[in-house]
This record gives C-alpha cells, structure tokens and sequence, in this order.
C-alpha cells in the first residue's frame, strides 16, 4: 500500500518493557517524524530524520531511541517503558523540511500498565 | 512554554454557518502555518497552509487569514458541514528548521 503505516495500532505492555514502534513510507521521503499526542499538549515531537543515518531530537526526546537505516523505515523504541509515556504516538513523512506539510500515519495507542 | 495557542479547546457552529478558528503564536521566527483536521482514530491530514509573506490563502471552503503584527492566524470555513467536525490542529515553523510546533487543538462539532 502507498502512503505511511504504522504497526502495531493499539500495544499494551509494562512498565519497564522495551517496545519498538515502526513505522514506514512509501514516498522516498526524505524527512521524517515522530509525534505523541497527550491531552492539554495537542501534538509534542520526539525526534525527526532528515535523511537515513540522521537523526535529531524533538520537544520531548527523553525515553526514546530512534534509528532509520533506510530512508522508508523509522521505528521508535521505548528503551524501559514508563506510564507516563502511554500516548497515541504519530509517524509522519514530508519531501523536505521546512516550509513542507508533513503526512501522517495513522496512529499507535500505547498504554504503559 | 507554548509558542502556538489555540485558547479554545472547543467551537460548536450551525451546519451553512461560518466557522472561525484561532491559532496565535509567540515566536516572531515563524514564518509557514498549517492547519491540520484530525478525525478520530486517524493521523492528522493537511489541510491548508501560508506563508508569511502573505496575509490570506483560500482554497474552497477554507480560508486561512495571517496577522503577523499581531501573530495571530485564523481559519475560516464556509459554509460548515456535518463532515467538518473534527479537531483542528495549527502548526508553525521556522522555514530554517525542519520542525514544526503544534497547537493543542480546537474540537469543532457541526450542527446539522
């Protein structure tokens, strides 16, 4: 399927578990992002990519380790889960940076028990 | 410290009325806005956008109107739709970084 997917949409795991969320495109964009989405703070950045191999922090990088390989995969590992990072967690894509809108995938909602 | 505003978290408006969301910001660096819909259990989708080189954008419906003495962005919809309810999201970015700052949102609901 073209476009941007995320896997899995609904993760439930413990406090202290390593979780790894993916995330991939089909556009050979070149940037990349990850979001997480808490009431009251509308859509925070984690980390973004600008190209395979690069990779940068966000708002809110604390907790998370990105990697991208490959220029259409970007997972998020959650390196020892913690509740206060149960979020619905977005992937998005955009041709370059800057002054281009970003795509979005669909979502994870993650609950840290 | 929240760079971009939306200061109403909700708006209700009748179906063929005008709809008016606000967005402000407080980094003068800014100079490209979004506005994003988002529907429930979906990703955002884009939705509108303008530089800041100019004061007002339309497409169709939608009209985004730019302020920068007074930093401030709205989106006007006209006329609502039932299918128009959904939580607006608007963005801003300095075009010398790769990332975007994100308002908390204004859930819009559509009377019909």
């Amino acid at each position: 399927d073209a476009g941007i997917t995320q896997s899995p949409r609904y993760k439930i795991t413990e406090t202290g578990r390593q979780v790894t969320l993916m995330c991939h495109q089909t556009w050979s964009h070149s940037y990349m992002f990850w979001y997480r989405q808490d009431l009251g703070h509308g859509l925070r950045l984690i980390y973004y990519s600008a190209a395979a191999d690069i990779t940068d922090k966000g708002e809110v990088p604390d907790g998370y380790v990105v990697s991208r390989s490959k220029t259409e995969n970007f997972p998020l590992t959650l390196e020892s889960a913690t509740r206060s990072q149960t979020s619905v967690y977005f992937c998005a894509s955009s041709e370059q940076g800057g002054s281009y809108e970003q795509y979005f995938g669909p979502g994870t909602r993650l609950t840290v028990t | 410290d929240q760079q971009v505003k939306q200061n109403s978290p909700s708006l209700s408006v009748q179906e063929g009325r005008i709809s008016i969301l606000n967005c402000d910001y407080t980094n003068s660096m800014f100079d490209y806005f979004l506005w994003y819909k988002k529907y429930p259990a979906e990703g955002p989708t884009f939705l509108i956008s303008i530089s800041s080189i100019k004061d007002k954008n339309e497409d169709g419906r939608f009209t985004v109107f730019l302020n920068k003495s007074a930093k401030h962005l709205s989106l006007h919809i006209v006329p609502s739709q039932p299918g128009d309810s959904a939580v607006y999201f608007c963005a801003a970015s300095d075009s010398g970084t790769y990332k975007y700052i994100f308002g908390t949102g204004t859930r819009l609901k559509v009377l019909a």
